[in-house]
């Protein structure tokens, strides 16, 4: 079965703080990675895609060990605006479009 | 930059009804678009590959006679959610991409929070 697990959180930091999730993934065949954000109640909208040499986007960074099979995002300088709940995706090999979700990861920014 | 039309955003129906739900693509074709659903939370959940010209592609435990999928045009899926019951009330999610850029992110419509009474 293709799953790809991330801890629920919550994560409760304050304003400023560095906060990292982490993501597995179980399908070796994966190609492709994603972090997604989502609000309550809307859709998911994508915050970055996820390269094997790592790559950074302002605040966040985003790391992939396929040795592991493991996926990271960074996010420095936390602002009340990043509360949301991030999802880690991973895309099917082979051809393959399917995208499996995780549960997503919930980040509270606190003042 | 590419965008994806849901409607409606929100329904609520009676049991028993069947609710219809749209999924555009405003500016770009696309060939397959993807229906999800999540329950409250919940990760989004593959319900089926939507396939331009063709029948749509159902994931395991998914009733096709349940959720009509109709993929008519470039830029249009359908989901029909027939004789709807209160364990189907869910978000369900469209997504899409677009045919002409490879291997581009999906793009998600807004969303139709469904509630069965």
């Amino acid at each position: 079965r293709k799953e790809v697990e991330q801890d629920p959180g919550p994560f409760n930091v304050p304003e400023g703080a560095t906060v990292a999730f982490n993501c597995t993934y179980s399908n070796s065949a994966s190609q492709s990675f994603f972090w997604y954000r989502q609000d309550c109640r809307k859709e998911p909208k994508l915050l970055m895609s996820v390269y094997s040499s790592g790559n950074e986007d302002g605040r966040f960074t985003a790391q992939l060990n396929r040795a592991s099979q493991y996926i990271s995002l960074l996010i420095r300088d936390s602002k009340l605006s990043d509360s949301a709940t991030y999802l880690c995706v991973a895309e099917g090999g082979a051809g393959s479009y399917q995208l499996t979700f995780g549960k997503g990861t919930k980040l509270s920014v606190i003042p | 930059g590419a965008v994806v039309s849901q409607h409606p955003s929100w329904v609520i129906c009676k049991s028993g009804t069947s609710v219809k739900i749209e999924c555009r693509s405003l500016d770009f074709q696309a060939t397959t678009m993807f229906w999800y659903r999540q329950f409250p939370k919940q990760s989004l959940m593959l319900m089926a590959t939507s396939n331009e010209g063709s029948k749509a592609t159902y994931e395991q435990g998914v009733e096709k006679d349940k959720f009509l999928i109709n993929h008519a045009s470039l830029t249009l899926s359908t989901l029909t959610v027939t004789s709807a019951h209160p364990e189907d009330s869910s978000f369900y999610i469209c997504s899409a991409r677009d045919a002409g850029t490879g291997a581009s992110p999906l793009h998600f419509g807004n969303g139709t929070r469904l509630t069965v009474t």
